[in-house]
């Protein structure tokens, strides 16, 4: 149980594009998902909290117009980087918490590398 | 605002005990410490977490000191599977949301060595 999947694994963009990643919780209802960023041989970095049909809350000195985030139902957020470039370019996370309980499940990364 | 410090790397022989420190002196009263391991380019695994008082399962155990100032984490006999990055994490509560989010630390590579 408690399955985070991500889609998708790797993309390439070009820079000043968008491109969208997703996260879902396959066999529980996430009420509270989190958004991270790693860099390599870095720790991951939390972004922004999202819960279920509310906006999301951001970190400190993370851009929200910048990275969007959607949380439209109970298994199912996104996560957009608007006019990527490439210092944008890193390991993308989400993690999901369920409802009752306090520790995340984490997707298995998106890596995003924008040219 | 990193909450907790780990050294940066260790070995340990396999079949022998892996035990890494974690040091959060300024956790507060209600904090959890959480560990997780991240095997490279994989999302981080959950292995146990506690408040004040020692946990087990059976992936691992937790001793916590009476203090909670400090946290060790110990594989009982290590693999080579076990070669990963620990992370130890405090989960702190974000009361303008009622939520609770995790302070991850630097993590510590173990590389459990043949």
């Amino acid at each position: 149980g408690a399955v985070v999947s991500q889609h998708p694994s790797r993309v390439i963009c070009k820079s000043g594009t968008s491109v969208k990643i997703e996260c879902r919780s396959l066999d529980f209802q996430a009420t509270t998902m989190f958004w991270y960023r790693q860099f390599p041989k870095k720790s991951l970095m939390l972004m922004a909290t999202s819960n279920e049909g509310s906006k999301a809350t951001y970190e400190q000195g993370v851009e929200k117009d910048k990275f969007l985030i959607n949380h439209a139902s109970l298994t199912l957020s996104t996560l957009t980087v608007t006019s990527a470039h490439p210092e944008d370019s890193s390991f993308y996370i989400c993690s999901a918490r369920g409802t009752g309980r306090y520790e995340q499940y984490f997707g298995p990364g998106t890596r995003l590398t924008v040219t | 605002d990193a909450k907790t410090t780990q050294p940066t790397s260790m070995d340990c022989a396999e079949g022998r005990a892996a035990n890494l420190p974690c040091n959060h002196s300024t956790i507060s009263g209600n904090e959890y410490v959480y560990w997780y391991r991240q095997i490279h380019s994989q999302g981080p695994q959950y292995i146990i977490h506690g408040l004040k008082n020692n946990e087990t399962n059976e992936m691992a155990s937790l001793i916590i000191t009476e203090d909670r100032k400090s946290s060790t984490l110990i594989l009982p006999h290590a693999t080579l599977r076990d070669t990963a990055v620990y992370y130890c994490i405090v989960r702190v509560e974000v009361y303008t949301s009622g939520t609770y989010k995790y302070i991850f630390g630097t993590g510590t590579r173990l590389k459990v060595l043949a």
